[in-house]
């Protein structure tokens, strides 16, 4: 199957940093890439919708100044979280491709 | 987003014994999967079922679909420990506009040995 990768696995960082994750399509062109977030014990939720060369599309409540995407070729999107805080702290999980999905391993955030 | 619900929240078994797990949901979809995560780990993509579909195999998993009913199972045969993660269902709709997946609430299952 389809592979995407993530970068970095875990990160830990002081309040008030910024922090940059890359999700990249392995062995296939994703025009579209999805970031997830997931707190413990709780599921996956949809933060935003990453689309190559225009802008992403946040869903509600989420702060699209907080986490700014980019998604500048066709196997590489960023998620970058500026200004973290402790609530910040969770997995950040990306995918692609549509209808059948594939998702990345996941970045566990630390904001200490 | 709108999450569909699973049940049960938690399961506990003894290895040998089936797992089954539920998962309804809100609006049309053109298919349902099913993921597995183990703790604090990414997912692990189980079984895709369309929404003509009414129940696919895959090795010891059986997944069925009621569209009807807006539901779905999954039912995990002879459980090993192995097996110990939670179980999310995820669907697809077109409908919606929405072209990322809305993920259940989960189920955790654990398999004692």
């Amino acid at each position: 199957g389809a592979v995407v990768s993530q970068h970095p696995s875990r990160v830990i960082c002081k309040s008030g940093t910024s922090v940059k994750i890359e999700c990249r399509s392995l062995d296939f062109q994703a025009t579209t890439m999805f970031w997830y977030r997931q707190f413990p014990k709780q599921s996956l939720m949809l933060m935003a919708t990453s689309n190559e060369g225009s802008k992403a599309t946040y869903e509600q409540g989420v702060e699209k100044d907080k986490f700014l995407i980019n998604h500048a070729s066709l196997t590489l999107s960023t998620l970058t979280v500026t200004s973290a805080h402790p609530e910040d702290s969770s997995f950040y999980i990306c995918s692609a491709r549509e209808d059948e999905q594939f998702f990345g391993p996941g970045t566990r955030l630390t904001v200490l | 987003s709108q999450q569909g619900e699973e049940d049960p929240q938690a399961l506990s078994i003894q290895e040998g014994e089936n797992a089954t797990m539920n998962c309804s949901y809100k609006t049309s979809i053109n298919n349902l999967q099913w993921y597995r995560q183990n703790s604090g780990r990414g997912l692990v993509h189980l079984i895709l079922i369309r929404s003509n579909e009414r129940e696919k195999h895959s090795g010891r998993l059986r997944v069925t679909l009621d569209t009807s009913k807006k539901s779905s199972s999954l039912l995990i045969t002879a459980s090993r420990a192995a097996d110990t993660a939670s179980y999310f269902c995820a669907t697809f709709s077109m409908d919606t506009g929405r072209r990322a997946l809305t993920f259940g609430s989960g189920t955790r299952l654990q398999v004692q040995p």
